[in-house]
């Protein structure tokens, strides 16, 4: 299994500034995602990173709102950019497993509230 | 209508009762997964399987590939045990490693 963890874990900022969450493998993977949960819903992809190349984002999200870095296998951090309240949710990220994509580790999330 | 379909969407509980959650899934899968997700956000996961049963304490989940079914099991239910339960499925169109989720099940175990 792998260990991933987030920084920050939680935070509560303003309208029209931007967070960079990190997050941090302890083993090398191939392939990050990073999810978006709000409040009651359940996960939803924002983007896959692959280390080497840009991220592969899904419909409905965009670069310049959540840009993303890859710069090593294990190590990713994503910006949300010019946030307002609606950004308010839980941000996590997840790795595929060694042995292939059907397996998927999970990082603890950051809370994030936008007033 | 969402390709993973979890229930209950909420279900509460005394402790010591037996309980079961369910999740059905409309297409093809190579994996079904179990997760956990306490109040804090972070999330574990508490299986994978592709057929059969799995066992791991007072957790059980089973998956019959026919029905396109499963369930997972909580026995001798705690209040430790509160925390919302998420299927998850891994498609045979798998594009990079990709999950469908099912919206969750928030269980509540009372003491």
């Amino acid at each position: 299994s792998a260990v991933i963890s987030q920084k920050p874990s939680r935070d509560i900022c303003q309208r029209g500034t931007s967070l960079t969450i990190q997050c941090q493998v302890d083993s090398q993977v191939t392939m990050m995602f990073w999810y978006r949960q709000q409040p009651g819903q359940s996960l939803t992809l924002i983007a896959t990173a692959n280390q080497g190349s840009e991220a592969t984002y899904e419909s409905g999200f965009v670069i310049d709102k959540f840009p993303i870095s890859r710069p090593n296998l294990t190590f990713s951090t994503l910006t949300v950019s010019n946030m307002s309240p609606e950004d308010s949710s839980i941000y996590l990220c997840s790795v595929d497993g060694l042995a292939g994509y059907d397996e998927q580790f999970f990082g603890p999330g950051t809370r994030l509230t936008v007033l | 209508k969402n390709e993973v379909e979890q229930s209950p969407q909420n279900l509460t509980a005394q402790e010591g009762e037996f309980i079961t959650i369910n999740c059905s899934y409309s297409v093809g899968i190579s994996a079904l997964h179990w997760l956990q997700q306490h109040p804090g956000g972070g999330i574990v996961s508490l299986f994978m399987l592709s057929s059969g049963k799995k066992k791991h304490g007072r957790l059980i989940a089973t998956i019959n590939i026919q029905e396109k079914h499963s369930s997972l099991h909580i026995t001798a239910s705690h209040p430790r045990d509160s925390a919302v339960y998420i299927c998850a499925a891994t498609p045979l169109y798998n594009q990079g490693g990709k999950l469908i989720f099912g919206q969750g099940t928030e269980l509540s175990v009372k003491p």
